[in-house]
């Protein structure tokens, strides 16, 4: 079956502009997770959602930083009033349960100008 | 402190031979699993091999197998028999508990390999 997708693929905006990432995970899969991947560097955890409870936000660097979920479908990542740090690779990733192994999509690479 | 620790920044290893990717973690829970995943230079992170905390048994799958080393919290992984197209970036992570929620699941550095022909 599709894997998880990501969308845009590359997004190149001027700083202080607002940008939306969107996430399709794998049909059935109750978790979704989004994370940032600076050049060269690790993936830092931004937020986690699970079925219908309450997501996770601990990891979400700003208050410029939200992202939504409806149900167990689409997600969409926004950072409002880019800044040149929020330069990274932002990765999606699902999993069936909170305890399977997480699924990656291929990244949104964001540039801030 | 940092949760997993991969000690090596980057490894060179030739064709067809076997190489070790170090791992240690941190945790006080008795309950975790702990991943590796292949990043290539494409971005995409692939998922390669699982091992729980009760597992009795070190995890394989393929030319990848995980030396789990319990006492010593470590988690290397063997990739056997190289290949030009495991070169890539690779992570260690782990979940600590039982669920993968928020910062229980944390990513070391990463190592990254280069295969030489």
């Amino acid at each position: 079956g599709a894997g998880v997708s990501q969308s845009p693929s590359n997004k190149v905006t001027e700083k202080g502009k607002d940008v939306e990432l969107r996430c399709d995970p794998i049909s059935g899969h109750t978790a979704l997770y989004w994370y940032r991947q600076r050049l060269g560097q690790g993936l830092e955890f931004l937020i986690y959602f699970q079925g219908n409870s309450a997501p996770d936000k601990s990891g979400l660097p700003s208050d410029r930083f939200s992202a939504e979920r409806t149900g167990e479908s689409v997600s969409t990542l926004t950072i409002q009033r880019t800044q040149q740090e929020d330069s990274a690779v932002y990765l999606c990733a699902s999993s069936p349960t909170p305890v399977d192994t997480q699924y990656f999509g291929p990244g949104t690479r964001l540039t801030v100008l | 402190a940092q949760k997993i620790t991969q000690t090596q920044p980057g490894m060179f290893v030739q064709e067809k031979e076997a190489v070790t990717l170090d791992c240690t973690y941190d945790t006080s829970d008795p309950s975790y699993g702990l991943f590796w995943y292949k990043q290539p230079s494409s971005g995409e992170m692939i998922f390669l091999i699982y091992q729980g905390s009760y597992d009795q048994q070190n995890a394989t799958e393929g030319r990848y197998s995980l030396n789990f080393q319990k006492a010593r919290k470590s988690a290397n992984l063997v990739i056997s028999a190289s290949q030009l197209g495991d070169s890539a970036m690779y992570f260690c992570a782990m979940r600590e508990g039982r669920d993968n929620y928020g910062q229980n699941f944390v990513f070391g550095p990463g190592t990254r390999l280069s295969v030489l022909p």
